[in-house]
């Protein structure tokens, strides 16, 4: 068990809809970053919160936003949903400079 | 800017034996590598990383990784494979300038190890 965790673990939607993803980091991590993964694209970064702050942005879209709160769990936002969006939806923590530990992840599918 | 490939698609072994999984990277300054695995409906885990120092770097579950800057690979290796190493094993470069999340994941390598 990696001490992150993700609710919900399914997600199932229609397009043009708006969701929220849930991330607990580990205990004592300050970092969280978001990935997707879908089988086109592959892992891809979408977007690293330290204490609260943005601190990185990768490929992720405008429709899609995040958040960290000051107990350190974060949301990811996605609005406007399409197909394509339909992917697992990983989040990750560490202290900042550290390697990751992941969550199982959220399969949202877009219908 | 920064990129992996994993050329590979699929590797099969026999459990006992030893497997490699391969891994070359593009970077414009020094390389942060990292492998990670993935089991099925699970997370990732960080099995190894190499920053500097030593070019034979061990991880978890008994997986080492050769860093070889001429030929700029990172290959992933382990002497004897288990049936349990079943698993979708990625190879991942850092960022320029970001932290060691801050991450390029190759597209991945499934490892079959049959008894």
């Amino acid at each position: 068990d990696s001490g992150v965790t993700q609710t919900p673990k399914h997600l199932i939607t229609a397009t043009g809809q708006r969701v929220t993803l849930r991330c607990s980091p580990r205990s004592g991590d300050l970092s969280v970053y978001w990935y997707q993964q879908s089988l086109d694209q592959g892992l891809q970064f979408l977007i690293q919160y330290y204490n609260g702050e943005e601190r990185a942005k990768g490929n992720i879209l405008e429709r899609f936003s995040a958040q960290q709160f000051p107990d350190l769990h974060s949301e990811l936002n996605l609005s406007s949903l399409e197909l394509g969006d339909s992917a697992l939806y990983f989040c990750a923590s560490s202290m900042y400079n550290s390697p990751l530990h992941f969550g199982n992840g959220t399969r949202l599918t877009v219908t | 800017a920064q990129s992996v490939a994993q050329p590979e698609d699929q590797v099969n072994v026999a459990e006992g034996n030893p497997l490699t999984v391969k891994c070359t990277y593009s970077v414009s300054g020094n390389p942060y590598l990292f492998w990670y695995v993935q089991y099925p409906n699970r997370g990732l885990q960080f099995l190894l990383k190499y920053i500097t120092g030593d070019n034979l770097v061990k991880g978890s579950y008994g997986f080492e990784a050769e860093f070889n800057k001429s030929q700029t690979s990172f290959h992933l290796k382990k002497p004897s494979a288990l049936v349990s190493d079943s698993a979708l094993y990625f190879c991942a470069v850092r960022v320029d300038g970001g932290s060691q999340g801050n991450l390029i994941f190759g597209k991945g390598t499934k490892l079959s190890v049959k008894p």
